[in-house]
């Protein structure tokens, strides 16, 4: 069974530029996860979604993000303008009911902004 | 709030030595408690898990136990190898929510 997928898996950009980061979920789990990882800040949760709902998005930076999940199995990550201090690794997870605890982490995006 | 901390790194060690990470916690009411590890250029994944006091997780020759007295749940091996080399994240999940509290992360190298 395929895990979850990320892609693309490493994207360089200019500065200004706009960013897609795209995940599939593992099929069947109704939870989904944006995090962001760098050396300075580490894990950071970004949003999560229930059932395709953003539940909380308290951890998105700023209005340059935004993060949609038009159906089970997809969800986008869009940075616009990007900067030079977007650059990290980027990963999407996905889990299975409330309290259940396991989250399953694609290989995450590592984006760079020049 | 919850919170969860853990011993800085980095942490090298030799082949074959013991290991302990430490991981406290911080929470309300009776959390869940995970240690995930992730692999160079890798994802985390749950390395085992404990759901309630006293509870051992186990797997891969490591431990850990949860321990609600000390709130404590650090993360033990008996002999590391050179394959263990991660980083380590000590992790909590309050039995209501679904968001996962994640530690700063401690990253491990073995020499051989």
């Amino acid at each position: 069974d395929a895990g979850v997928i990320q892609s693309p898996r490493h994207e360089v950009t200019e500065m200004g530029q706009e960013v897609t980061l795209r995940c599939k979920p593992i099929s069947g789990h109704d939870y989904l996860f944006w995090y962001r990882q760098t050396m300075m800040r580490g894990l950071e949760l970004l949003i999560y979604f229930n059932n395709n709902v953003p539940i909380d998005d308290s951890g998105m930076p700023e209005d340059r993000f935004s993060a949609k999940m038009p159906n089970a199995s997809f969800s986008t990550l869009k940075i616009q303008p990007s900067e030079p201090r977007d650059s990290a690794v980027y990963f999407c997870a996905s889990s299975m009911g409330q309290g259940m605890g396991e989250q399953f982490f694609g290989p995450g995006t590592r984006l760079t902004v020049l | 709030g919850n919170s969860v901390t853990q011993m800085e790194g980095p942490v090298t060690l030799s082949e074959e030595a013991f290991l302990t990470i430490n991981c406290t916690y911080t929470a309300t009411g009776y959390p869940s408690l995970f240690w995930y590890v992730q692999y160079p250029g890798e994802g985390l994944q749950l390395l085992l898990k404990a759901t309630k006091a006293d509870d051992k997780g186990s797997n891969k020759g490591f431990e850990a136990t949860y321990r609600k007295e000390t709130t404590s749940f650090h993360l033990e091996k008996g002999s590391v190898q050179v394959s263990d080399s991660a980083v380590y994240f000590c992790a909590l999940l309050r039995s209501s929510a679904s968001k996962i509290i994640f530690g700063s992360g401690t990253r491990l190298s073995i020499r051989p």
